[in-house]
């Protein structure tokens, strides 16, 4: 199984729907994102968090959310979804300070809104 | 200015052939670099991180930094097709939050 476990892998929506992804890990890393990937764009950084109680923004966290259940698990939401959200949306998680500052992806999730 | 630039390519080499694929970045604090391969569709994997200037080797691939300069590039000797990929370059600007930022990616292709 996959260290970094990200559900669903494919989702087609509506616009104005709400929608949540989810990642959980079993790496014991306490430092997790999500980024999201766009032809063109590269990566880029939505939300990350250090710990359940430590929430920071990205470069693009306008439109989503984050919540932070446990230590493992690190959910995204698309509270009222657009077309231009259409992406694909990737979960990391990374050793605490000290560490490489190596990025471990999970197998990614895409999404499209219509 | 975006702060991770990379040739989107298509770089194209012959099998057996060494491919070299650049990477320059504006924040001259940047730390720690690494590149990732992504074939299509599939989630980025690491295939090499350097932190000093000079010249690291792993196998068939040796990772070069200058930051005098600003530019990190990756060398794959003896080009297979299975290398055929988008490489990532990826720039750590600070170590206490590990947040890299990417660039766009070089899509290599490598002929039989």
């Amino acid at each position: 199984d996959a260290d970094v476990t990200q559900t669903p892998r494919n989702r087609i929506t509506k616009t104005g729907k709400r929608i949540m992804l989810e990642c959980s890990q079993t790496k014991g890393h306490d430092r997790m994102y999500w980024y999201r990937q766009d032809p063109g764009l590269g990566l880029r950084l939505i939300y990350y968090s250090f710990d359940v109680k430590d929430i920071n923004k990205g470069e693009i966290s306008d439109g989503y959310s984050v919540s932070r259940q446990a230590q493992a698990k690190f959910s995204l939401s698309l509270e009222s979804a657009i077309p231009n959200q259409t992406a694909l949306y990737f979960c990391a998680t990374s050793e605490n300070r000290g560490g490489t500052g190596e990025l471990f992806f999970g197998e990614g999730s895409r999404l499209t809104v219509l | 200015q975006k702060e991770v630039e990379q040739n989107s390519g298509p770089l194209s080499v012959p099998e057996g052939a060494i491919a070299s694929l650049n990477c320059t970045y504006s924040d001259r604090g940047s730390q720690s670099f690494f590149w990732y391969r992504q074939y299509s569709g599939k989630s980025p994997e690491l295939i090499m991180f350097i932190y000093s200037n000079g010249d690291k080797e792993d196998g068939r691939f040796t990772a070069q930094l200058n930051k005098a300069s600003q530019y990190v590039s990756l060398l794959i000797r003896d080009s297979q097709p299975s290398d055929s990929a988008t490489y990532l370059c990826a720039v750590n600007l600070d170590g206490a939050t590990n947040k890299l930022i990417f660039g766009t990616g070089t899509l290599l292709a490598v002929q039989p």
